[in-house]
């Protein structure tokens, strides 16, 4: 019964190649994210979703982009993958945009450039 | 910008001990702040979560603390045990924007 889930766990690919993450959260929370943990651990948010409609882009490429075909899903598509691209990627998830509920989060995506 | 610090970047300790963690951010127009735990290849672990008009909150061995005006929330862990091996990271809500510290590596040795 994983609350956030997200698919593949490990994901690696050539550069320039095209790739998606999938994340689905089964808490009922209207707000998703979408999160990158480089080398260091840094963990720096990307996109924020809610209900469907983005509220959040965080100065990332637009290679990047996040779609939500329900509030219950926000998938990661990149496009023309980049060594820089490599990191662990987290979905989370919250009741609503400005909740004092904590965030839920996945097991991330380590996605390795080659 | 919002800027969140985490000291120490290291911590070992023997088990038993109490301990403490520090966490400081630049803009103290905060909504909220949340402690996380991270185990190695796993995802975020919500610890506690302080409200911006709350000064503490507790569960079971671990205590959360926060003083907006100055910037900081401590992580107090007492009888620090083996399985709290992990990184601690604190993350600020500023209305909907979240910044991440670099986390804090505890090994609490046998």
């Amino acid at each position: 019964d994983t609350a956030v889930s997200q698919t593949p766990k490990y994901l690696v690919t050539q550069m320039g190649n095209d790739k998606s993450i999938k994340c689905e959260q089964n808490l009922g929370h209207d707000t998703m994210y979408w999160y990158k943990q480089d080398s260091k651990k840094f963990l720096k948010i990307m996109f924020s979703y809610n209900n469907k409609e983005l509220i959040i882009n965080e100065t990332v490429p637009n290679r990047f982009s996040p779609k939500s075909p329900d509030k219950a899903h926000l998938n990661l598509h990149i496009n023309s993958l980049e060594l820089g691209d490599s990191a662990v990627y987290f979905c989370a998830s919250s009741q609503d945009v400005m909740s004092n509920q904590p965030q839920h989060f996945g097991d991330g995506t380590r996605l390795s450039i080659l | 910008k919002q800027e969140v610090t985490q000291i120490p970047a290291a911590l070992s300790v023997p088990e038993g001990e109490n301990l403490v963690l520090n966490c400081s951010f630049t803009d103290s127009a905060i909504y909220n702040l949340q402690w996380f735990r991270q185990d190695p290849g796993k995802g975020l672990t919500s610890l506690l979560l302080i409200q911006s008009s709350q000064r503490e909150q507790t569960s079971g061995r671990l205590n959360a603390s926060l003083d907006k005006s100055s910037g900081r929330s401590t992580l107090y862990i007492a009888a620090s045990q083996p399985g709290d091996s992990a990184t601690y990271l604190c993350a600020v809500n500023n209305f909907n924007k979240f910044y991440f510290g670099s986390g804090t590596k505890l090994n609490v040795k046998p």
